[in-house]
């Protein structure tokens, strides 16, 4: 049959590897970003955010970047793990704003 | 942990049937948010909530929907006439800030058939 919605991205990295994954934003005036990973049925769950006066930011094993000036965000996870692969999505606020207008999205597999 | 929780986690339901999706958001938060997703595509916003009234919504989220908070727990989406393109997850999420972190529930999964 006939597949619908969106084929999305798909980054495959090994075990132990570093993983970046990468997502363009469209609202120049967005001045909050998160991260969200999103594993099979389940709700999106919070990574990791970063402010629009930042273009770093460090968690565990997580780090987020941002190029304001081209209007980039990436995710880069250390040492990934098999519980790590998942769909990841970028989520933008813009100033103001209350809602979050969220990526496409990438499936992050981890190969053992 | 606190969590946001969703009931049911699915429902199924004819076309033009009323569906109500209720949701309780996490206790000190005062934003609250519907967003769906179509199997396969990205998280869509519907609707946020505050003080109890809507204070913005999608194109989306036209005269079919509502969102209520009842009392002081709980938070509903209702789709008076549901369509078969209504078929989809969907989130409820809750944030203590303006803009800020929102946490997201499980989802209910709908089906429209």
């Amino acid at each position: 049959g006939e597949s619908v919605g969106l084929h999305l991205p798909t980054l495959s990295v090994q075990e132990g590897d570093n993983s970046s994954i990468n997502c363009a934003y469209s609202n120049s005036a967005s001045d909050y970003f998160i991260w969200y990973k999103q594993e099979s049925g389940k709700g999106p769950q919070f990574i990791i955010d970063i402010r629009s006066n930042m273009d770093k930011r460090q968690g565990q094993r997580v780090t987020v970047l941002l190029n304001k000036t081209v209007k980039h965000l990436s995710l880069q996870i250390a040492a990934t793990q098999p519980g790590d692969s998942a769909v990841y999505f970028c989520a933008e606020n813009r100033v103001g704003g209350q809602n979050f207008v969220f990526g496409p999205g990438t499936r992050l597999s981890v190969l053992p | 942990e606190p969590e946001v929780t969703q009931t049911p986690s699915h429902q199924v339901t004819q076309m033009g049937q009323e569906v109500i999706l209720r949701c309780v958001p996490i206790s000190n938060h005062l934003y609250f948010y519907w967003y769906r997703q179509i199997l396969g595509q990205k998280v869509e916003f519907l609707v946020s909530f505050y003080n109890n009234e809507i204070s913005e919504k999608s194109e989306i989220f036209d005269d079919q929907f509502s969102v209520e908070r009842p009392d002081g727990s709980n938070f509903t989406l209702k789709i008076r006439s549901t369509k078969l393109e209504d078929s989809a997850m969907y989130f409820c999420a809750s944030s203590v800030n303006w803009g800020g972190e929102a946490f997201f529930g499980q989802g209910t999964r709908l089906t429209v058939v």
